[in-house]
């Protein structure tokens, strides 16, 4: 089964605007990794963040913020003020601690595109 | 320091045909992990390795994929025969120590097209 869901495909904002991109995980762990990673047309898979599970504050880092609610098992990222820059995939992943090799379960991704 | 390399960045095969991608990761990273997304859905885990030694192959799709790290440096994964569900960005990612905490650097895929 899916453990981390993004049930965007795609979405599609005019510059400036703000876009939330939903990420959902399920796992029975407690201890937990979580993260954004973002693919520009360019293909490499670019490192956003990484959040533990007993670090539920949230986090802003420029334009970019992330929302961590345990209690909804949701980690969401929020780009304000988008610009043309922004458009790319963005994909949520999550390691399990019980995994003791640490593989990164990813969610199926979420296509940005801002247009001028 | 050097990135993740992943080459070649597009192969375009006929089915039937053999491909071997490479990737090498950064220098001293043990760990070396093989991923793959088909087209518009999740990134899938394919295979670990921690220096030259398989720790986990579960995600290997079946016995037509075959992945080595000799020497615990670079690493090959060769698809032989190509069929057309090969088709998609294979990802190379290496992580140094604590890869549960810190993740991956990822290379830049290669896209493998399959006709």
């Amino acid at each position: 089964a899916q453990k981390v869901t993004q049930a965007q495909t795609e979405i599609s904002v005019v510059e400036k605007e703000d876009v939330t991109l939903d990420c959902v995980y399920e796992t029975r762990d407690t201890t937990y990794y979580l993260f954004w990673y973002k693919q520009p047309p360019s293909g490499e898979l670019v490192f956003l963040i990484r959040r533990n599970s007993f670090d539920e504050q949230n986090e802003i880092s420029g334009r970019y913020s992330w929302n961590f609610q345990k209690s909804t098992s949701s980690f969401n990222f929020t780009i304000t003020a988008s610009q043309v820059v922004d458009s790319a995939v963005y994909f949520c992943a999550l390691i399990e601690i019980g995994d003791s090799w640490g593989k990164l379960q990813f969610g199926a991704g979420t296509q940005v595109v801002v247009t001028p | 320091e050097a990135g993740v390399t992943q080459f070649p960045s597009h192969s375009v095969i006929e089915k039937g045909q053999t491909v071997t991608l490479r990737c090498d990761p950064i220098s001293g990273h043990d760990n070396l992990y093989w991923y793959r997304r088909v087209m518009g859905k999740e990134i899938k885990f394919l295979l670990h390795f921690v220096k030259e030694s398989k720790q986990d192959e579960s995600g290997m799709p079946n016995n037509r994929f075959l992945a080595e790290r000799t020497g615990g440096t670079y690493s090959t994964l060769k698809v032989q025969p190509a069929e057309l569900e090969d088709s998609g960005v294979y990802f190379c990612a290496s992580s140094q120590v604590d890869r549960r905490s810190t993740g991956y650097t990822f290379g830049s895929g290669t896209r493998l097209t399959v006709v």
